[in-house]
Parts: structure tokens; sequence; C-alpha cells
């Protein structure tokens, strides 16, 4: 049971570039969310999930989109990076019920 | 929006003795409130939750507080160890809709040997 599997751990772009961040889950959970973290500052919440074929946007989707063609996944694609897109990336899932969230580890990008 | 928001960025206690980490929040129709601990280079570690309908909750050597009169929260560390040093989150949510967790921007503690 890997629990949230993230990839890559660390990732530097160029301004313009494109680039897909993986998430993966083993827990069957329905809800997945993808957040983001600036330095210093809590998490802030670019995509979330409900289920299969449902995504909605969070509070800062802008630069980003999501696609959830299977339970296990929930990958986020930055089609073309900016300096400001630079941070810290979570995701995150649970189930139905309950506050058990489960982060990921984390993918630090770096957008220059 | 509503947010959730903290009172002291860094707290430094000394190993041994008691800390206390405050939390503000303003989404009063909110059903739980959690605290996370997020150490360097990792993700939020879960630590406690409260429901909405409680006032105080006890884990080992933790205990978070509610206070709803005046949207506060509070989590209390007792007999504090270096392991506990990282950066801890309040962090609220709702049993209903997208059920995403929103974050306050953090405390961190540190533990003087």
């Amino acid at each position: 049971n890997a629990g949230v599997t993230q990839t890559p751990k660390f990732r530097i772009l160029k301004i313009g570039q494109s680039m897909t961040l993986q998430c993966t889950q083993d827990m069957n959970h329905n809800y997945m969310y993808w957040y983001r973290q600036d330095p210093g500052m809590g998490l802030k919440l670019i995509y979330y999930s409900v289920g299969a074929g449902i995504t909605d946007k969070g509070e800062v989707p802008n630069g980003y989109n999501v696609s959830r063609s299977t339970t296990e996944d929930f990958p986020l694609r930055l089609e073309l990076a900016a300096p400001s897109q630079t941070s810290v990336y979570f995701c995150a899932s649970t189930k139905a019920g309950g506050v058990g969230y489960t982060f990921g580890s984390g993918t630090r990008l770096t957008v220059v | 929006g509503e947010s959730v928001g903290l009172h002291l960025p860094t707290l430094s206690v000394q190993e041994g003795d008691n800390s206390i980490i405050n939390c503000a929040y303003s989404n009063s129709a909110s059903d739980y409130f959690i605290w996370y601990k997020q150490e360097s280079g990792k993700g939020p570690q879960f630590i406690i939750d409260i429901r909405s309908n409680m006032d105080k909750r006890q884990g080992q050597r933790v205990t978070v507080l509610l206070n709803k009169t005046v949207k506060h929260l509070s989590l209390q560390i007792a007999a504090t160890q270096p392991g506990d040093s990282a950066v801890y989150f309040c962090a609220e949510t709702s049993e209903t809709g997208r059920r995403a967790l929103t974050f306050g921007s953090g405390t961190r503690l540190q533990v003087q040997p």
C-alpha cells in the first residue's frame, strides 16, 4: 500500500515549457486534490475531483489543467510555465466520510 | 472568501515544556478542524482533528481545543520534544461538497534542547 505517489520530486522548467505532474493513489479514494505551497505559506487549492470523470476548479486554477480518467490517477498539467508557478505542489486524496486526507511527498517546481 | 489564519508565525520552546499553537478561523460552517505537522521537504502529516460539535479532543501528547464563540482553535503539545520541531498548520473542511481543506499560513515550532 503506497498511499499517494507523486512524480517527479523535482523539476526545473524554462518559461513557456509544458509539463505534467503525476499523482496516483492506491487507496480507492474518490476525492483527490492538487495544492500548491509557496514559501512560508499554507497550501492553496488548485483543482479537485470528487470521482473519476469529474473535476473542478479550486482557488488558484489559472495556468493549470487536470483530468481524472481513473479513480487512481489525477495528473496536473502546466501548459505554458511562468515564474509565478514556481512552488511546491502536493497531491492529496480522501475517501467519502471522515477527514483522513493522505498527502503525497510533493513536487518542487522551479520555472526560470 | 473564508479563511483560516494563525496568530504567531514562530514559537520557540524548551524541550520538555508544553507548547500551545493558536489559530483563528472565520468559516463557522466548517464541520471539522484539523491540525497538520509539516517537516522540511515533506507533505503535511495529520496530527489530530476535532468535529465542530466538540470543544476538546485529546490524542497522544496532543490536545485540540475549539472555541466556537470566538472562532479559535488551539493545539497543545505536552512535553515538547526535538522531534516536534516543524511547521504546524490548522485547516478546516466540510463534510459535504468538495470537502477540500482550507489551510492557514502556518506556525513554526522550534524546540530548544
